[in-house]
């Protein structure tokens, strides 16, 4: 079985704060994603990452950056917290199949950040 | 962009009984991926089923199936013989095939009454 794992299920944070959110998958998935999820929103991409080293925005990029060295592991930072910025974040990662693009999509299980 | 909606914030369904959730999406594109994900209270996103849109086929997993009309834009799930185990929030995810991002609707919380 696959299996993402979130360095914490809940953390609490001051404004200001630099926070790092850590996610491993040990599937040696090519992709991995990391999102927010707010109730009425849905889950909206922050950032996804297709290689190591590589990273791409997504939705709501802003007042975030990621991280990754080695490809089972991609990291959320928040570099000044922001009240904001609380939110369950959930981070994900799938293969690449070729000729079919990525598939589906594996997901940690959150991440609860209060920010204060 | 693409957009998925979900226009059932929350359903409720009596234990043994069938309920659909509702997902229409809009995209121009001709081939993507559709998925519906679970999220038990508490626990883990996981994967209920997906659909390719090149397959008129609609995909079934056991107690759910999906009822996938392209022309309509639409894809919603029937859970059969509702379980305790199905209340969940019920999330509808869009893929474009050149895309590695997905879109998610807002989610729909089913309550499985006994």
């Amino acid at each position: 079985d696959v299996k993402v794992t979130q360095s914490s299920r809940y953390l609490v944070k001051r404004t200001g704060e630099k926070v790092f959110l850590e996610c491993v998958q040990d599937m040696d998935h090519e992709n991995m994603f990391w999102y927010r999820q707010d109730p009425g929103l849905g889950l909206r991409l922050i950032y996804f990452s297709y290689d190591v080293k590589m990273k791409e925005k997504g939705d709501i990029p802003e007042g975030y950056s990621v991280s990754r060295e080695k490809k089972e592991r991609f990291s959320l930072i928040l570099e000044s917290a922001s009240t904001n910025q609380t939110s369950m974040y959930l981070c994900a990662s799938s293969p690449w199949t070729s000729g079919r693009g990525a598939d589906t999509q594996y997901f940690g299980p959150g991440t609860r950040l209060t920010v204060l | 962009a693409q957009t998925v909606t979900q226009s059932q914030p929350e359903m409720s369904v009596q234990e043994a009984e069938t309920v659909t959730l509702s997902c229409t999406y809009d995209t121009s594109e001709s081939d993507y991926y559709l998925f519906w994900y679970k999220q038990p209270p508490s626990r883990q996103m996981i994967l209920v089923i997906r659909q390719e849109a090149y397959k008129q086929q609609n995909a079934t997993e056991n107690r759910f199936s999906v009822n996938f009309q392209k022309a309509a834009k639409s894809f919603s799930l029937k859970i059969s013989d509702s379980q305790l185990g199905d209340a969940a929030m019920y999330f509808c995810a869009y893929r474009s095939h050149n895309n590695n991002d997905m879109r998610f609707g807002a989610g729909t919380r089913l309550t499985v009454k006994p």
